[in-house]
């Protein structure tokens, strides 16, 4: 089945600095890429949609300044947190969409941010 | 706004339980009514539902859809330690394909 790649699993920075997670579509093209922040136990927030060649569209309420993604080529969008602080630590999950429906939507495996 | 809520929030049950897990929404340009099985990490596929009425099954779990009622529920039955997990309803909306994440049931099934 379609695999869906995010680097890295854990990443642990100071604040102030910035982090780049990756998400990658490791067998098919993905026209679209989804980016989810999830707090503990609670349900998956979408923050933005991003499609390829194009601006990501944010969700209300996501600093899109804060939160930079770029979907570069049809098998990678990034996800940049700048001037990480420690309310920004979280669980940040991307998914991408092969373009035939909600059922062949595949998620990465998640990345575990902690700003110290 | 787009709205998706699932009940109960926490669930406690014996192995060998069925339980019923709930999902109502209210949302504009309704296209269909996703369930996820999240473990440690990222979500896993269940269900696709986009008809009324119609249950979908994959082995002891199955859904239905009431589009009357803006609901769903998902079945599980003679239930196992391996099905302990968040159970996640979401709901896709409008042309945009945009996916709204109930806030999800925690089951833990005990021995």
């Amino acid at each position: 089945g379609a695999v869906v790649s995010q680097h890295p699993s854990r990443v642990i920075c100071k604040s102030g600095t910035s982090v780049k997670i990756e998400c990658r579509s490791l067998d098919f093209q993905a026209t679209t890429m989804f980016w989810y922040r999830q707090f503990p136990k609670q349900s998956l927030m979408l923050m933005a949609t991003s499609n390829e060649g194009s601006k990501a569209t944010y969700e209300q309420g996501v600093e899109k300044d804060k939160f930079l993604i770029n979907h570069a080529s049809l098998t990678l969008s990034t996800l940049t947190v700048t001037s990480a602080h420690p309310e920004d630590s979280s669980f940040y999950i991307c998914s991408a969409s092969s373009g035939q429906g909600f059922g062949e939507l595949f998620f990465g495996e998640g990345s575990r941010l902690t700003v110290l | 706004e787009d709205k998706v809520v699932q009940s109960p929030l926490s669930l406690v049950v014996h192995e060998g339980d069925t339980v019923t897990l709930n999902c109502s929404y209210e949302v504009t340009n309704f296209r269909s009514l996703l369930w996820y099985k999240q473990e440690k990490k990222a979500p896993t596929f269940l269900f696709m539902l986009t008809s009324s009425g119609i249950e979908k099954k994959s082995g002891r779990l199955s859904s239905i859809l009431d589009k009357k009622e803006l609901s769903s529920i998902l079945n599980i039955t003679a239930t196992q330690t391996g099905d302990s997990a968040i159970y996640l309803c979401a709901v896709e909306t409008g042309t945009a394909s945009k996916l709204t994440f109930g806030t999800g049931t925690r089951l833990q099934v005990t021995l």
